[in-house]
């Protein structure tokens, strides 16, 4: 079984600071994924940023990058400079090694909001 | 990139009737559909994975008498939500997953639809 865990039900952060949202993950297997999305209040999800199990570089994409320590099993996002458009739902993700592709186990999300 | 798209947005039903949502992939072959379903606030909870020319495969405590899913081709999978009731209403979001290209330049297995939110009154 798989699990993703963010602890963190909402964050405030001000414009233009950076801002770390949590999350640590469980599997058992050893090849698996961590993804990271956004979903702003129209429902969409939005695509920001994966790290593959054997990845040695920590991801980035941006504004967006992935703090991935594999002992400790977590996957942080990081977001530089925060812009109000940031303020949004944000999930982490996970597909363990034996699922199907695609098929992906969200954390609990985490609702960060921007102050200006 | 890969589009897939999610219609209604939006509907509005009257308890007791069924609702048909339709996942369409717009350009690119999905034989695997995921759909999805979300509380106000809450996580993305995977209802069942709907398989092209199959039945559908569903996740524990999910009424697969409820919740319909036919998945009739390559690009759309439909959820129809039978005989519905006030606390069936959600936000209901399908995924595909999609293979990058060889130098694509991004890296995400699921791309999703739009979401359908729910009402029944």
């Amino acid at each position: 079984a798989q699990k993703i865990t963010q602890t963190q039900p909402g964050m405030f952060v001000q414009e233009k600071e950076a801002v770390t949202l949590d999350c640590t993950y469980d599997t058992s297997d050893q090849s698996y994924g961590l993804f990271w999305y956004k979903q702003p209040s129209s429902g969409e999800m939005i695509f920001l940023i994966y790290q593959g199990s054997y990845d040695e570089q920590n991801a980035t994409e941006g504004r967006y990058s992935l703090n991935f320590q594999k002992a400790r099993k977590s996957a942080n996002l990081v977001i530089s400079a925060s812009q109000l458009g940031d303020s949004a739902m944000y999930f982490c993700a996970m597909r363990a090694g034996g699922t199907s592709y695609g098929k992906l186990t969200f954390g609990q999300g985490t609702i960060l909001t921007v102050h200006p | 990139g890969a589009v897939v798209s999610q219609h209604p947005s939006w509907v509005i039903c009257k308890s007791g009737t069924s609702v048909k949502i339709e996942c369409r992939s717009l350009d690119f072959q999905a034989t695997t559909m995921f759909w999805y379903r979300q509380f106000p606030k809450q996580s993305l909870m995977l209802m069942a994975t709907s398989n092209e020319g199959s039945k559908a495969t569903y996740e524990q405590g999910v009424e697969k008498d409820k919740f319909l899913i036919n998945h009739a081709s390559l690009t759309l999978s439909t959820l129809t939500v039978t005989s519905a009731h006030p606390e069936d209403s959600s936000f209901y979001i399908c995924s595909a997953p999609h293979l990058p290209l060889e130098g694509g330049g991004w890296n995400t297995e699921a791309f999703f639809g739009q979401g359908t939110r729910l009402t029944v009154v």
